[in-house]
């Protein structure tokens, strides 16, 4: 059975930072792309970044580009998301989902139960 | 950027077809997903490549999508379908989706 785990999220002040993790297991993690995709209360969905499983294709949502950084550790079946510079509009629920392209641009057939992460203004 | 959008809402009477609507410059040449998300709940996704069903979908489920716009039907239409919808796909190594149609089964 496919699982995907988020944590790491919590209370943070602007400007400060965070690393959510989101742990695999149930499928070989390093065949897929994963990604982050993340929903502010009361809001619709909003893509953030994907990886490839071999790291060859990294995406980021213009939203967060610059300030935030996608890794994935194969070995322990571990996808992160760096995030600085947090702003009172970062604050949502992160997803992590898995996507079966090899290009990180396809869908995503499993999503995690979320971590949420907010950001006082 | 490139923009999805959706209907805010869709009624529908139970047993009746609901259809949910997507629109997107040349939506019809990039792979169309659709999403169900209820409340308190992750999503789930329904539709991908256009009009392909993961396994334990539902058959009442199905996509098409053409020019502008793709379509995710609901044939026979149960109450535990109520939810929120989103399409997504991508253009210029973007993702996007559409800011979601609240489905209310009456």
């Amino acid at each position: 059975e496919v699982q995907l785990v988020e944590s790491g999220g919590g209370l943070v002040k602007p400007g400060g930072s965070l690393r959510l993790s989101c742990a695999a297991s149930g499928f070989t993690f390093s065949f897929y792309s994963m990604a982050w995709v993340r929903q502010a209360p009361g809001k619709g969905l909003e893509w953030v970044s994907s990886i490839s499983g071999s790291r060859s294709f990294i995406y980021f949502a213009d939203s967060v580009k610059g300030r935030f950084t996608i890794s994935r550790d194969n070995a322990k079946n571990s996808l992160y998301l760096d995030m600085n510079n947090l702003r009172p509009d970062d604050t949502a629920v992160y997803f992590c989902a898995r996507d079966p392209s090899s290009t990180a641009m396809g869908h995503f057939d499993s999503w995690g139960l979320g971590t949420l992460v907010t950001v006082p203004s | 950027s490139y923009e999805l959008t959706q209907p805010p809402s869709v009624s529908v009477s139970p047993g009746q077809t609901a259809n949910i609507t997507c629109s997107g410059d040349e939506l019809g040449t990039k792979y169309g997903c659709w999403y169900q998300q209820k409340p308190g709940q992750s999503p789930v996704l329904l539709i991908y490549q256009h009009n392909r069903r993961p396994s334990g979908i539902p058959e009442r489920f199905s996509g098409s999508n053409s020019g502008n716009t793709a379509t995710l039907t609901i044939s026979g239409t149960q109450a535990l379908d109520e939810a929120d919808y989103y399409c997504h796909a991508w253009d210029s190594s973007r993702g996007v989706f559409g800011g979601g149609t609240k489905l209310t089964v009456l």
